[in-house]
């Protein structure tokens, strides 16, 4: 079956240090994967989006790199801050781009 | 603001019933997606239009029904209301039918009672 793969346990670190998140994905080819940041009771806020033919790609603080043979993605956020709290969402493209279908999320905790 | 209007913002109706929830997507854009999120649920893809025709189409249950209109707004009709429908509705829209940055509103929140 289909699935993508985040983390469901938060992820608790210290102001300062890097935040990497885990996107995993099974029987799918994506073209494109998708981060978004969503805030409790808000919509998602896009972030960074990389194609299959990058290897890696960086915003300011943020960084994604995407592996389509080990089906991943890691999502890093350097030099964190409180502000950086939120739930995390991968996202991919189904059935040729016309569906664009969210994981689970991860909730992250920056702590001053 | 992230330019895609949803109307209402919240909603409270009883079971049974119907409601119709509206989106205005961003200037421009011609895509329209719409998703479900649960409590402590991730979002569940339901529909995409993209410049008035259906697209795509994910576990939409056969009470729900959705279009977009020729000025590009789009609606979502959810019929025959059960407890289990309350949620958060999020619309979305985007330049392209995929692989480009797609735009949320802040959602309509949905209770069943």
């Amino acid at each position: 079956s289909q699935k993508i793969e985040q983390n469901s346990e938060a992820l608790n670190i210290q102001e300062g240090k890097t935040a990497t998140l885990t996107c995993n994905y099974t029987n799918y080819s994506p073209a494109y994967l998708q981060w978004y940041r969503q805030d409790p009771g808000r919509g998602p806020v896009f972030l960074l989006l990389i194609r299959e033919n990058e290897k890696e790609k960086r915003k300011e603080r943020l960084k994604v790199t995407f592996d389509t043979t080990l089906k991943q993605s890691l999502f890093h956020i350097t030099a964190s801050q409180p502000a950086d709290s939120a739930t995390y969402l991968c996202a991919l493209d189904d059935t040729g781009g016309f569906k664009t279908i969210f994981g689970a999320g991860t909730r992250l905790f920056v702590k001053a | 603001d992230s330019g895609v209007t949803q109307t209402p913002k919240h909603l409270i109706t009883a079971t049974g019933q119907r409601v119709t929830l509206r989106c205005s997507p961003r200037s421009g854009d011609l895509s329209v997606y719409w998703y479900q999120q649960s409590l402590d649920q991730g979002l569940q893809f339901l529909i995409q239009y993209y410049n008035g025709e259906e697209r795509a189409k994910g576990n939409i249950l056969e009470r729900f029904s959705a279009q977009q209109f020729p000025d590009l707004h789009s609606e979502l009709n959810l019929s025959s209301l059960e407890l289990g429908d309350s949620a958060l509705y999020f619309c979305a829209s985007s330049v392209e039918m995929g692989g480009a940055e797609a735009f949320f509103g802040q959602g309509t929140r949905l209770t069943v009672v």
